[in-house]
């Protein structure tokens, strides 16, 4: 079964300050993966998507993520984060093109924007 | 509707009721998703349908716990007999077709008193 680590429940960063927020998976074969963000009270909004290709993928609100097969990572990334990205992160794998057989996510990192 | 919209938004149910969670999923969407997200968790995979056909339910934490989308658009939750421990945000999402992304709603906040 797979499963996602996201080693960092909380993370606090300054306005314009860059970001990493952390992601492990564990999975036997190649893994669809996939970032979420979450606002209080909000359903889980996509950021980006891993299914194959470029390993480093583009998503919106100028957020990257980087795949690492041999680091079982798909950390997300963004040069200068902005007060409103305050928000619950989500990384999660899917063992099927878009996660047909249900998504596995992580317990999640909490962003905190310090102005 | 553009996106993935569920009811009630909250649910407050003293603890033995029965609870009805209604899910709509984007228009023209085959696959539905329920979700289950304790506070401070990630959301935890329940059940999966792809038209009418619930092809995976193994989720599903009790035989209280029952999934159901008669014509292949709309979905219900029930939760019979409610716990404590069934206390949750319950999220639905749905996708084009089994090998697309998933679009997830607002959720549905329970609270068993």
């Amino acid at each position: 079964a797979q499963s996602v680590t996201q080693p960092d429940i909380h993370i606090t960063v300054s306005e314009g300050a860059s970001l990493e927020l952390r992601c492990n998976y564990s999975y036997g074969a190649t893994p669809y993966l996939f970032w979420y963000v979450q606002s209080p009270g909000q359903g889980l909004q996509l950021l980006l998507k891993y299914f194959s290709g470029d390993t480093l993928v583009q998503g919106i609100k100028g957020f990257e993520a980087e795949f690492k097969r041999s680091q079982s990572s798909f950390n997300l990334r963004k040069p200068s984060v902005h007060w409103s990205d305050a928000a619950e992160y989500f990384c999660a794998v899917g063992t099927a093109q878009g996660g047909a057989d249900g998504l596995t996510f992580g317990k999640g990192t909490h962003l905190i924007i310090q102005p | 509707g553009a996106g993935v919209s569920q009811s009630p938004r909250y649910k407050v149910a003293k603890r033995g009721q029965d609870v009805a969670l209604r899910c709509d999923p984007i228009s023209g969407h085959v696959s539905l998703f329920w979700y289950q997200q304790a506070l401070g968790q990630g959301p935890e995979f329940l059940t999966y349908f792809q038209n009418e056909a619930q092809l995976d339910k193994s989720g599903l934490p009790s035989d209280r716990f029952f999934a159901e989308r008669p014509e292949g658009s709309v979905s219900t939750l029930k939760i019979q007999r409610t716990q404590q421990e069934d206390s949750a945000v319950y999220l639905c999402a749905s996708s084009f077709s089994r090998e697309e992304t998933q679009y997830f709603g607002p959720g549905t906040r329970l609270l068993v008193l």
